[in-house]
């Protein structure tokens, strides 16, 4: 069956540390990996995408994520936290197959971040 | 660019009433979907359009729900009757392209409270 997890609901983290979302799926297909962020009362944004090629990729506002096949995951990382970056985090996984336009999506990770 | 516009923002109504849930895309953009957001639930793709047609309506819960796209630039969300298990955060999304490589853009949401 084809899904998302995100094995944490919540995660705080002290202004400047690092942090690390984790994101893992089962998935058919060759996968398109997304990352997207909601602020309160928002609609989301997507921050980084992973179609091929460097399994690295960068996003916006300072965040990263790491595709690895072998361990189905697509982490989100950032090296120092800033308090604006308390918010909702959605992965989601897709294939470009056909004309198939729907993603699969995680329940989220809320993070919250202490001054 | 106005961004994905959609009203109304909150919406109060009583069982059995009908809702209407608007949304205008991002012009230009060809796909437009419904989504569902509920703490228990997480976000659910309710429906898709491409072109003003609809290609996935298997997230429609019930026939209570309908959705609509006369036009490029206009779609419709309606729940008749509505029940209270349909309160919820509403999001209307619009994406270019093909496959689930387009980046969606997501309006506000509608926030339905159903008494």
């Amino acid at each position: 069956a084809q899904s998302v997890t995100q094995p944490d609901i919540h995660i705080t983290v002290s202004e400047g540390a690092s942090l690390e979302l984790r994101c893992n799926y089962s998935y058919g297909a060759t996968p398109y990996l997304f990352w997207y962020v909601q602020s309160p009362g928002q609609g989301l944004q997507l921050l980084l995408k992973y179609f091929s090629g460097d399994t690295l990729v960068q996003g916006i506002k300072g965040f990263e994520a790491e595709f690895k096949r072998s361990q189905s995951s697509f982490n989100l990382r950032k090296p120092s936290v800033h308090w604006s970056d308390a918010a909702e985090y959605f992965c989601a996984v897709g294939s470009n197959a056909g004309n198939n336009r729907k993603l699969i999506w995680g329940l989220g990770t809320s993070l919250a971040v202490n001054p | 660019d106005a961004g994905v516009i959609q009203s109304p923002r909150h919406e109060v109504t009583e069982m059995g009433q009908e809702v209407t849930l608007r949304c205008k895309p991002i012009s230009g953009h060809n796909s437009l979907f419904w989504y569902r957001q509920t703490m228990m639930r997480g976000l659910e793709l309710l429906i898709y359009f491409n072109n003003n047609v609809p290609i996935d309506d298997s997230g429609m819960p019930e026939d209570r729900f309908s959705a609509k796209m006369p036009n490029a630039s206009f779609s419709t969300l309606k729940i008749q009757p509505s029940e209270p298990r349909d309160s919820a955060v509403y999001f209307c999304a619009s994406s270019s392209g093909t496959g689930t490589a387009g980046e969606l853009f997501f309006g506000e949401g509608s926030r339905l409270t159903v008494l």
